[in-house]
């Protein structure tokens, strides 16, 4: 239940490309889901969050679009860029005595070539 | 450069060593969280700090690791007698109270021979 589930483990897009990566949840109890992006060497960055009472969320080029029913979300890379390469993780954050444990997907390795 | 730092940031030491990796949060920050990470995977929780309190240790945190967080300023993660499974990346993450964002530090990477 304390799970995240995430994929793909890996996804080629063309520069330009929409790239979409998927997470899927099965505690309810989860009331915060960051996505973060990873380069090599480098600690996780956040990218963009999302609570459970909004279905999506618009940052710039990255979008989080929420099920809460179906317990999946998933973020949206519009006009993929080869620097958006990049390792992403999903996660879930179980508010636990105030603060926020994240859960993390295994992470999606993104390759844009241009 | 404001943001979390860890040191060192790569370490080798010999199987049964004890080895001790620090992290300097966001001044301001309250909380600190320690993740380990191994290859190809996500990063996993091992413990949380609030101020220099230590409120939640994961069962990942074998009785040979140990952490602190003296005046709830750096924090230090300790390993004693180190295995070849422990090698890993070490993250720190630092975040305030609201709104609780964690923010990480590069990470120690450890490897144990």
């Amino acid at each position: 239940q304390q799970q995240v589930k995430q994929s793909p483990q890996s996804l080629i897009v063309q520069k330009g490309g929409i790239s979409i990566i998927n997470c899927a949840y099965e505690n309810t109890a989860f009331d915060y889901f960051p996505w973060y992006q990873q380069f090599p060497g480098k600690g996780p960055a956040l990218l963009i969050a999302i609570r459970p009472d909004v279905s999506e969320k618009k940052e710039g080029r990255f979008t989080i679009s929420f099920n809460k029913s179906a317990k999946q979300f998933s973020l949206h890379i519009m006009d993929s860029q080869p620097g958006d390469s990049a390792t992403y993780f999903c996660a879930a954050s179980l508010q636990a005595g105030g603060y926020n444990k994240l859960i993390f997907g295994a992470g999606t390795r993104l390759a844009v070539h241009p | 450069d404001t943001g979390v730092s860890q040191d060192p940031r790569h370490k080798i030491t010999k199987r049964g060593q004890n080895v001790t990796f620090r992290c300097d949060p966001i001044s301001e920050h309250n909380r600190l969280y320690w993740y380990r990470q191994t290859l190809g995977q996500g990063p996993e929780f091992l413990t949380y700090f609030q101020n220099e309190a230590q409120l939640e240790k994961s069962r990942l945190l074998s009785d040979r690791f140990s952490a602190e967080r003296p005046k709830g300023s750096f924090s230090t993660l300790e390993i004693q007698r180190t295995e070849q499974g422990d090698s890993a990346m070490y993250l720190c993450a630092s975040s305030f109270a609201s709104p609780d964002t964690q923010y990480f530090g590069p990470g120690t990477r450890l490897t144990v021979l």
